[in-house]
């Protein structure tokens, strides 16, 4: 069975601090995707970041940075000087790799709700 | 704005009634997948339609069904509603195959009374 665990139900900062959303994963596939979709008051999940479990190469966006580690199936997102527009739910997710049967289901983690305050 | 469309954005029901909610995927998506996000959750997985057909399917009772038409746009149908129905129900398209990108429409807020 899959799961996702993000420990942080909520998370404060204020403007320009930079923080980190932790992200731990469970999964006895050997290939797999994961993701962040980003979740603001109006209710629709915005994708931000997909990773296939082969490539641990950490990523940047702008603002926005991921750092997936395998060996402690971890992958975690870092927002860089935050602003009050990232204040929104954010959400990590599991997908197995669609081989055979499998299907791009989402296990999705609980959420972390980061407030970015003025 | 994903292009992902779905009707209606809000909805009250009372305990006992049917209800249909209705998504239309990207253009180019062939995949639609249904979730319930209940008040302060995540998402969960209900189910994939591909090509017409139920691929793949989470843990709901048999009272979720779904369609796809052939122009990928598809619907969830729920029966005999109860008070745990409330919640945000999104979908989401995917081109091609099962392991691309989910990308999500607005969702519909449903309450059952």
């Amino acid at each position: 069975a899959q799961k996702v665990t993000q420990a942080q139900t909520e998370i404060s900062v204020v403007e320009k601090e930079d923080v980190t959303l932790d992200c731990v994963y469970e999964t006895r596939d050997t290939t797999y995707y994961l993701f962040w979709y980003k979740q603001p008051p109006s209710g629709e999940l915005v994708f931000l970041i997909r990773r296939n479990s082969f490539d641990e190469q950490n990523e940047i966006s702008g603002r926005y940075s991921w750092n997936f580690q395998k060996s402690t199936s971890s992958f975690n997102f870092t927002i860089t000087a935050s602003q009050v527009v990232d204040s929104a739910v954010y959400f990590c997710a599991l997908s197995r790799d669609a081989g055979g049967t499998s299907y791009g289901k989402l296990t999705f983690g609980q959420g972390t709700i980061l407030t970015v305050h003025p | 704005e994903t292009g992902v469309t779905q009707s209606p954005t809000h909805l009250i029901k009372t305990r006992g009634q049917q209800v249909t909610l209705r998504c239309s995927s990207q253009s180019g998506h062939n995949t639609v997948s249904w979730y319930q996000q209940a008040l302060g959750q995540g998402p969960q997985f209900i189910f994939q339609y591909y090509r017409e057909e139920e691929n793949g399917r989470g843990n709901f009772p048999p009272r979720f069904s779904g369609l796809q038409f052939p122009n990928y746009s598809s619907e969830l149908n729920v029966n005999a509603l109860e008070l745990d129905d409330s919640a945000l129900y999104l979908c989401a398209s995917t081109a091609k195959g099962f392991q691309e990108t989910q990308y999500f429409g607005p969702g519909t807020r449903l309450l059952v009374l």
